[in-house]
């Protein structure tokens, strides 16, 4: 039980914004947020991650809902670099990091 | 940063035969590893969390005799398959868990395992 859900694919074009969304309904109030993302035949590589505020890196920003149920990783201008397939995890008390499906992104010159 | 360093990258073996990988933690002592197994074009399934010191914690469906997991010392832990078959081929990945939740997940590259 990976406790997220996620669409399975989504599409960009280059150089425009991306919001990959995420639910995680059954989240408890100790849980963080990470992303994660995985090219084909590697490790998955960290993205982002958080727990109630919204969090900006240089890969991404996470936009967390207020009752932490959903959440967003924004691309904010999608390079071909960019495509990849993108995990959600919740963080779970006793660092159970289970993975969901994903969200395969593809982008679009 | 922290580094996670996984061994072999890729390994082609027999069927029957044993192999073994390693997952290694540079710069920082991991307590627990995660071991995740891959089929093409699907998701991390977690097989199994080593701990440092004491028997591993097995998922549901993962046979333990099958997948032989040894977490020796505070930087090490390793995955022997024993007794390959083509179905074992698949990609295994390995990672160290946050020292808290807060903080984020390392992995290593992974090992390509193709059985014949």
């Amino acid at each position: 039980d990976a406790k997220t859900t996620q669409p399975n694919s989504m599409e960009s074009n280059e150089e425009e914004p991306v919001h990959l969304p995420c639910n995680h309904s059954t989240i408890s109030g100790t849980d963080y947020i990470h992303w994660y993302r995985q090219l084909p035949s590697q490790g998955p590589e960290y993205v982002i991650h958080g727990l109630t505020s919204n969090v900006n890196n240089r890969m991404a920003s996470l936009a967390i809902a207020e009752d932490r149920k959903s959440s967003t990783l924004i691309l904010h201008r999608a390079t071909l670099r960019d495509a990849a397939v993108y995990y959600c995890i919740r963080g779970s008390y006793n660092n159970d990091m289970r993975f969901g499906a994903g969200t395969r992104l593809t982008v679009k010159p | 940063g922290a580094v996670v360093s996984q061994h072999p990258s890729r390994v082609i073996c027999k069927s029957g035969t044993s192999v073994k990988i390693e997952c290694r933690s540079l710069d920082f002592q991991a307590t627990t590893m995660f071991w995740y197994r891959q089929f093409p074009k699907q998701s991390l399934m977690l097989m199994a969390t080593s701990n440092e010191g004491s028997k591993a914690t097995y998922e549901q469906g993962v046979e333990k005799d099958k997948f032989l997991i040894n977490h020796a010392s505070l930087t090490l832990s390793t995955l022997t398959v024993t007794s390959a078959h083509p179905e074992d081929s698949s990609f295994y990945i390995c990672s160290a868990p946050p020292r808290g939740f807060d903080e984020k997940l390392f992995f290593g590259s992974g090992t390509q395992l193709s059985v014949l």
